[in-house]
């Protein structure tokens, strides 16, 4: 069975400080690995992807993300926060075995100044 | 290009009736995805489409439906709306049939259920 789990509901940092927004996945099959962001009112935007070629992935904005999987984690992490980050983030898996997409619950992001 | 079209945007419907949404996806993507998104919550898979037919189906129930055409847009039915199907309905497409490279989404159509 598949499953994502976004660690934490809220994470809050300071304009210019690093970002962390955890995720672990649970797959019987190998993983394709996706962090989206939604900002209010918006779509989904895709900020990165990882698909069994490198294991850090670099994306839009600054953002990157390491494949684990030793530890079954992909988390998503960005050097210098900017208040133009602020926004619902979620860690997607679609396993190559099916059409299934699995979202996290999210990590909501708040920067302050 | 356009991106991933959806309509309408909104909608207000009665307990009980029936609702379409429609989605267009990008030129040359051959699949469509359809979300659920609960205020509050991450979005829910529904329905996966590939080269007109059903890939892949999340745990909803049978009043939910859904089809794509020839031209790869594609219809979300839902029959006998509930207050708790009120939520934002996302659509999503890629050129692949498993997604691996990503999805684009579209804005969604907020349903509203009273």
């Amino acid at each position: 069975a598949q499953s994502v789990t976004q660690l934490d509901s809220h994470v809050s940092v300071s304009e210019g400080t690093p970002v962390l927004l955890r995720c672990n996945y649970s797959s019987s099959y190998s993983p394709s690995l996706f962090w989206y962001v939604q900002h209010p009112n918006k779509g989904l935007q895709l900020l990165l992807k990882y698909t069994s070629a490198a294991t850090l992935v670099k994306g839009i904005n600054g953002f990157e993300a390491e494949f684990k999987k030793s530890e079954t984690s992909f988390h998503l992490t960005k050097p210098s926060a900017h208040m133009s980050d602020a926004a619902e983030y979620f860690c997607v898996v679609i396993h190559t075995g099916g059409f299934k997409t699995i979202f996290g619950a999210g990590t909501r992001l708040f920067v302050k100044a | 290009d356009a991106g991933v079209t959806q309509s309408p945007t909104h909608l207000i419907k009665t307990r009980g009736q029936h609702v379409t949404l429609r989605c267009s996806p990008i030129s040359g993507h051959k699949s469509v995805s359809w979300y659920q998104q609960v205020l509050g919550q991450g979005p829910q898979f529904i329905f996966q489409y590939y080269e007109k037919e059903e890939r892949g189906r999340g745990n909803f129930p049978d009043r939910f439906s859904a089809r794509q055409f020839p031209n790869y847009s594609s219809e979300l039915n839902v029959n006998a709306l509930l207050l708790g199907d009120s939520a934002l309905y996302l659509c999503a497409s890629s050129s692949g049939g498993q997604g691996r490279f990503g999805y684009t989404f579209g804005s969604g159509t907020r349903l509203t259920v009273v």
